[in-house]
């Protein structure tokens, strides 16, 4: 498989619930980021990994939880979410992280409804 | 008002159409990107550039870093064309930041 990868697609929960969105790339890279879509808005960048170290935390509240245990893999783990975090989730990766140059690559995103 | 503006924020065309899709920013730049994201939520790469003028197929990416203003030109357009095109812009930091995106629907 190649590309960034991004599971599950769609996901569904109530405000008690635990989930996690996984992402994995394919492509060798270093970097990997967490962005939400909302309808009408840009994209917000939540997280940046660079060689697994956290390097990018962009205010982002406590009940979203990233991990990056490889280069290769970024998770996502949701608690307690309000149904204002409903949106399109989207995985990215780039050889390194920074510099305007630097190419990223998207996943398909997970569309995340919160009841 | 966001760094980066796109305009139309809608557009629809008929098949065969010539497009054009404008993104002025506010920043300083050193490379601005095109993407595009298909109804599905893959965003795809398009375009990065700093200056002048880049071409793929029936894409054409302009940039005037003076008037600070981009335009993404699509010829012969198609139904397959029909995406939402997100305009981002990259400085000396580590982030891009994003333009809202404009809707695209290429009708038959």
């Amino acid at each position: 498989e190649t590309g960034v990868t991004q599971t599950p697609r769609h996901l569904v929960m109530g405000m008690t619930n635990k989930k996690s969105l996984k992402c994995e790339q394919h492509l060798g890279h270093n970097a990997m980021y967490w962005y939400k879509q909302s309808a009408k808005k840009p994209l917000e960048l939540m997280f940046v990994y660079n060689f697994k170290e956290q390097t990018e935390n962009n205010s982002v509240p406590s009940r979203f939880s990233p991990e990056c245990p490889n280069s290769s893999h970024l998770f996502l783990h949701l608690h307690t979410l309000q149904p204002e975090d409903s949106a399109l989730y989207l995985c990215a990766s780039s050889l390194l992280q920074g510099g305007p140059y630097n190419e990223q690559f998207f996943g398909p995103g997970t569309r995340l409804t919160v009841l | 008002k966001n760094e980066v503006e796109q305009s139309p924020q809608n557009l629809t065309a008929q098949e065969g159409e010539f497009i054009t899709i404008n993104c002025s920013y506010s920043v300083g730049i050193s490379a601005l990107h095109w993407l595009q994201q298909h109804p599905g939520g893959g965003i795809v790469s398009l375009f990065m550039l700093s200056s002048g003028k880049k071409k793929h197929g029936r894409l054409i990416a302009t940039i005037n870093i003076q008037e600070k203003h981009s335009s993404l030109h699509i010829t012969a357009s198609h139904p397959r064309d029909s995406a939402v095109y997100i305009c981002a812009v990259g400085s000396d930091t580590d982030k891009l930041i994003f333009g809202t995106g404009t809707r695209l629907q290429v009708f038959p």
